[in-house]
């Protein structure tokens, strides 16, 4: 049974570029939310996807931007990169709609120079 | 606007030692409450989910207990290992529940564990 998986592990880009970043999420999950964490903090919540539309959206600016695919797999898209937004990003899958506990994926370390 | 906090900010404990980690929150009305471990540089792995009607968790060697009127968890680990060594993140989520996955984290415990 795969887990959450998100490539790629590590990305370099520089300020003014924009980049995807993409999430896989446990086999038989639907929901998937991304987070920000930068070094020395927790994760920040970005966004909430489920049956293909952003549901909830944390403290982030216009930005960041995503899509959920009908696989449910899916992608953040940040344009206009500052050297703020390096940092490890976050993918979790849960089921919608009830108690369940969100299992993350390794990440992907984004650096922008 | 919730807020967690965890102390200690990081902890050294020589092997078999018992230990807990602590968290607290500033909003009580929270659906539940997970424990995860991350470790450099890596994903988070959960180790933990109490709901908010549940008192405790246990898994192995690791015990959470949850007083939400309080505001407060912990995290409970017996005969620590070096392998323990990580850090330790509690992550709550709003009351609202059902459709609001959102989490706030606390900063984490950074625990080393010396053979």
């Amino acid at each position: 049974d795969a887990g959450v998986t998100q490539s790629p592990t590590h990305l370099i880009k520089t300020r003014g570029q924009q980049v995807t970043l993409r999430c896989s999420p446990k086999s038989g999950h639907d929901t998937v939310s991304w987070y920000q964490q930068a070094l020395g903090q927790g994760p920040q919540f970005i966004f909430q996807y489920y049956e293909e539309e952003e549901r909830q959206r944390g403290n982030f600016p216009d930005r960041f931007s995503g899509h959920q695919f009908p696989n449910y797999s899916s992608e953040l898209n940040v344009n206009a990169l500052l050297l703020g937004d390096s940092a490890l990003y976050l993918c979790a899958s849960s089921l919608f709609g009830g108690s369940y506990e969100q299992y993350f994926g390794p990440g992907t370390r984004l650096t922008v120079t | 606007k919730q807020e967690v906090t965890q102390i200690p900010a990081a902890l050294s404990v020589p092997e078999g030692e018992n230990l807990v980690l602590n968290c607290s929150f500033t909003d009580s009305a929270i659906y539940n409450l997970q424990w995860f471990r991350q470790d450099p540089g890596k994903g988070l792995t959960s180790l933990l989910l109490i709901q908010s009607s549940q008192r405790e968790q246990t898994s192995g060697r690791l015990n959470a207990s949850l007083d939400k009127s309080s505001g407060r968890s912990t995290l409970y680990i017996a005969a620590s290992q070096p392998g323990d060594s990580a850090t330790y993140l509690c992550a709550v989520r709003p009351g609202s529940g059902g459709s609001n996955y959102k989490l706030t984290f606390g900063k984490g415990t950074l625990l080393t564990v010396n053979p």
